[in-house]
């Protein structure tokens, strides 16, 4: 299996703009969460969802933020408009069915 | 609130001797604990877990202890090897016993092996 995929890898925009991040997790998986790592706050979860259903969204930091999981097989997290202080490292997980969460790549986002 | 604290923000150890990393945790509801290690540019990777029914598990080099009277865990790798070099980060869940649910993470320790 390809494990959880992530795209980009790197984004560098300019405060204002809209940005996308993207998942696709891992075939067969039930669960998708995302977390952003800083140094300040490191690992902290922002949502998750269970069969493409949001189920806690406590984590979401303003409501710039915002995530969709139309199928099973993709997720989008963006940020409108971006800031400074979204500066991170994105991460998204995916697990089946209350079994080990596996993680993607990350995302590497610099807002300028 | 830091529901989960990893006190040390780094450790250094020789090749061959063992590492100990610890973490702290203040919920009492947290009944299950994993340990995921990290490698730069990379995400965290699952390496162990336990759940709070028992007080040790064993994996090959690693075993994490749980001391919930104490609200604490370690996790003990022996020997340590340079390739262990990473980042190691402790986590907790509160649902029933598996990851489903939200995992809180510590802030991270980072171990580095000397040849």
């Amino acid at each position: 299996d390809a494990g959880v995929i992530q795209s980009p890898r790197h984004e560098v925009t300019e405060m204002g703009q809209e940005v996308t991040l993207r998942c696709k997790p891992i075939s067969g998986h039930n669960s998708l969460f995302w977390y952003r790592q800083t140094m300040m706050r490191g690992l902290e979860l922002l949502i998750y969802f269970n069969n493409n259903v949001p189920i806690d969204d406590s984590g979401m930091p303003e409501d710039r933020f915002s995530a969709k999981m139309p199928n099973a097989s993709f997720s989008t997290l963006k940020i409108q408009p971006s800031e400074p202080r979204d500066s991170a490292v994105y991460f998204c997980a995916s697990s089946s069915y209350g079994e080990t969460q596996y993680f993607g790549p990350g995302t590497r986002l610099l807002v300028l | 609130d830091q529901q989960v604290k990893q006190n040390s923000p780094s450790l250094s150890v020789q090749e061959g001797r063992i590492s100990i990393l610890n973490c702290d945790y203040t919920n009492s509801m947290f009944d299950y604990f994993l340990w995921y290690k990290k490698y730069p540019a990379e995400g965290p990777t699952f390496l162990i877990s336990i759940s709070s029914i028992k007080d040790k598990n064993e994996d090959g080099r690693f075993t994490v202890f749980l001391n919930k009277s104490a609200k604490h865990l370690s996790l003990h790798i022996v020997p340590s090897q340079p390739g262990d070099s990473a980042v190691y980060f402790c986590a907790a869940s509160t649902a029933g016993g598996t990851s489903y649910g939200k995992l809180t993470f510590g802030q991270g320790t980072i171990l580095t092996v000397h040849p």
